[in-house]
């Protein structure tokens, strides 16, 4: 049971350059959410899916596209990255919404872009 | 606007000592959740514990408990009996509605304890 998983780690890329940060969860959870997290910053909400088949802009949506693949994999997708979208991004998923159901967390991936 | 506000950005605690993290929040809805996270040095969250607005009792897990002050929106993390391992970032979390899907985190407190 690996709960959520990311892929890559580390990414290094050139403004303009674009890529997929790939997420993965065992959990059967319905809910999946992209996060980022800026230095001296909690967490960001940047886009989130509730359940299979529907995705919603969260609180910093601008310049990163989602796809909620089936029930397991969410990825987000920069389209042409900039220096600004340097930073450690978190998956997490949860199984419901309602109630005390908190969020769990990947080990996130740190991208650099130069 | 909801908003979470964490005021102290860092503190040392003695091991086994007690420690109180500060987090006051601001929503309008009277139906919402607040949350704990932890963040070793290693980068991973970890989910530490979770008060709902109309829980009667201060929710507690182990040597975590949240002192949850409704009327003042206070939500404070004291953690017991002090552990090298509690060393980290701690950020407190709210879902401001029944309904959301989102979590406001707040800037987070960065714990060092001393052996």
């Amino acid at each position: 049971n690996a709960g959520v998983t990311q892929t890559p780690k580390f990414q290094v890329l050139k403004t303009g350059q674009s890529m997929t940060l790939q997420c993965a969860q065992d959990m059967n959870h319905n809910s999946m959410y992209w996060y980022r997290q800026d230095p001296g910053m909690g967490l960001r909400l940047i886009y989130y899916s509730a359940s299979e088949g529907t995705t919603d802009k969260g609180e910093v949506p601008n310049g990163y596209n989602v796809s909620r693949l089936n029930k397991r994999e969410f990825s987000l997708r920069l389209e042409s990255a900039a220096p600004s979208q340097t930073s450690v991004y978190f998956c997490a998923s949860s199984e419901a919404l309602l109630g005390g159901y908190e969020q769990y967390f990947g080990p996130g991936t740190r991208l650099t872009v130069t | 606007a909801q908003k979470i506000t964490q005021t102290q950005p860092g503190m040392f605690v003695q091991e086994k000592e007690a420690v109180t993290l500060d987090c006051t929040y601001d929503t309008s809805d009277p139906s919402y959740g607040l949350f704990w996270y932890k963040q070793p040095s290693s980068g991973e969250m970890i989910f530490l514990i979770y008060q709902g607005s109309y829980d009667q009792q201060n929710a507690t897990e182990g040597r975590y408990s949240l002192n949850f002050q409704k009327a003042r929106k206070s939500a404070n993390l004291v953690i017991s009996a002090s552990q090298l391992g509690d060393s980290a970032m701690y950020f407190c979390a709210m879902r401001p509605k029944a309904g959301s899907y989102q979590l406001t985190f707040g800037k987070g407190t960065k714990l060092s304890v001393i052996p």
